[in-house]
């Protein structure tokens, strides 16, 4: 099992639509998780850091499940700005690894 | 506040040459980690420097070697370039005493290995 997994996608939605992402992690002692916005040939822009009461900014809402070791992120009232690759980023942070574990993205397609 | 910077921004090279890539950290990071992203991949860990040592590394051959600088910039270096080694190499920069690790990355450089 990858340390980090997503649905690759791509996800085609109209503007204004709901749209959810999921991304499950193998290590349950992991201590933080990000999720990062890509667009094409760019670099990764942080999006929000997910708590563990779930955070919202905006149209983003982002929720941590421990239990079952995944993230999510919603994004409400989809807008065509909002076409990118989402990357779903873990710390695990065992000791002295600080090392991200970064997942391969999703791909998201807004269409007017 | 300047944020992270890469430098140069595109590079070509030939297949056995070096090459030296170039980052500055955003203002007050004192945590250089450097990415290889492969088009359609996510990005890959190098390696990450802190107070001027590495103190992390990801499944890269010995041919990737890096430095930080005691103003916390940093270099990556690559010998013997081989034709995978087309990438976009990405460096972020994140505060250790901060607690969450959050990394901010500069543009990027791309390489292309002919």
């Amino acid at each position: 099992r990858k340390e980090v997994e997503q649905d690759p996608g791509p996800f085609n939605v109209p503007e204004g639509a709901t749209v959810a992402f999921n991304c499950t992690y193998s290590n349950s002692a992991s201590q933080s998780f990000f999720w990062y916005r890509q667009d094409c040939r760019k670099e990764p822009k942080l999006l929000m850091s997910v708590y563990s009461s779930g955070n919202e900014d905006g149209r983003f809402t982002a929720q941590l499940n421990r239990a079952s070791q995944y993230i999510s992120l919603l994004i409400r009232d989809s807008k065509l700005s909002d076409s990118a690759t989402y990357l779903c980023v873990v710390n695990p942070k065992a000791g002295n690894n600080r090392k991200l574990i970064w997942g391969l993205g999703t791909s998201l397609a807004v269409n007017p | 506040d300047a944020g992270v910077t890469q430098s140069p921004t595109h590079l070509i090279k030939t297949r056995g040459q070096q090459v030296t890539l170039r980052c500055s950290p955003k203002s007050g990071h004192d945590t250089v980690s450097w990415y290889q992203q492969a088009l359609g991949q996510g990005p890959q860990f190098i390696f990450q420097y802190y107070e001027e040592e590495e103190r992390q590394r990801g499944n890269f051959p010995d041919r990737f070697s890096g430095h930080q600088f005691p103003n916390y910039s940093s270099e990556l270096n690559v010998n013997a370039l081989w034709l995978g080694d087309s990438a976009l190499y990405l460096c972020a920069s994140s505060l250790v005493t901060g607690g969450t690790d959050t990394q901010y990355f500069g543009p990027g450089t791309r390489l292309t290995v002919l």
